[in-house]
């Protein structure tokens, strides 16, 4: 489909360990954005891509988190050392330029760490 | 740094009542501000958004929101809701690029 598309959809790990949740954005789109989503809570800012570059990556919670997008296009989100505050539903959304901050999700990626 | 505050956490409204859920954003500059939702089993998706001109905006479904500057308020309304309108309602304030989002309201409409 033409949407942005997160794999996996789920993901179940054990403490400790490298998780990596990948995302496709829509085609042409060229900023790139990552959430986090805990229960009964709205999104959560961690780090937006204008290009290949990241715009603002104020929101990673701590230097476990790293998320790249060497082409531009598909974005890589990485954790590592995992720990059960992780836990929560990784949301990516692309937007056509940062200009009117108009959002565009996938499903999103549900990790549990063990 | 913006924040956005959403003022109810779970509504529970019968079929044609109407709809009325706040939303308060802190930023005091210029700031493009968004009403999202998402249907069980959904993602994420855009019902409207305000950037500039007349305060009120109306989106998808019958929804509109009413921009009111000196409250920093975006609040999101329906004259008649349906059972259809189940869902979890998210408004967001973006400021240089990034969104912030509120908490969400929970809707709920019992046919």
């Amino acid at each position: 489909g033409a949407g942005v598309s997160q794999t996996p959809s789920n993901k179940v790990t054990e403490k400790g360990k490298y998780v990596e949740l990948r995302c496709d954005p829509i085609s042409g789109h060229t900023a790139l954005y990552w959430y986090r989503q805990s229960l009964g809570q709205g999104p959560e800012f961690l780090i937006y891509f204008q290009g290949t570059g990241a715009a603002d990556d104020s929101g990673l919670p701590n230097d476990r988190f790293f998320a790249v997008r060497p082409e531009g296009s598909v974005s890589t989100l990485k954790i590592q050392r995992t720990e059960r505050g992780d836990s929560a539903v990784y949301l990516c959304a692309s937007s056509s330029g940062t200009d009117t901050g108009e959002l565009f999700f996938g499903e999103g990626s549900r990790l549990t760490v063990l | 740094a913006q924040s956005v505050s959403q003022h109810n956490h779970h509504v529970i409204l019968s079929e044609a009542a109407s709809l009325e859920l706040g939303c308060n954003y802190s930023y005091g500059g210029t700031v493009n501000l968004f009403w999202y939702v998402q249907y069980p089993g959904q993602h994420l998706q855009l019902l409207l958004k305000y950037f500039s001109g007349d305060p009120l905006v109306k989106g998808i479904k019958g929804f509109e929101a009413e921009f009111i500057k000196s409250k920093f308020s975006f609040n999101l309304r329906k004259p008649s809701v349906q059972w259809s309108d189940t869902a979890e309602y998210f408004c967001a304030s973006n400021y240089a690029g990034k969104s912030t989002f509120g908490d969400g309201t929970t809707l709920t409409v019992k046919p």
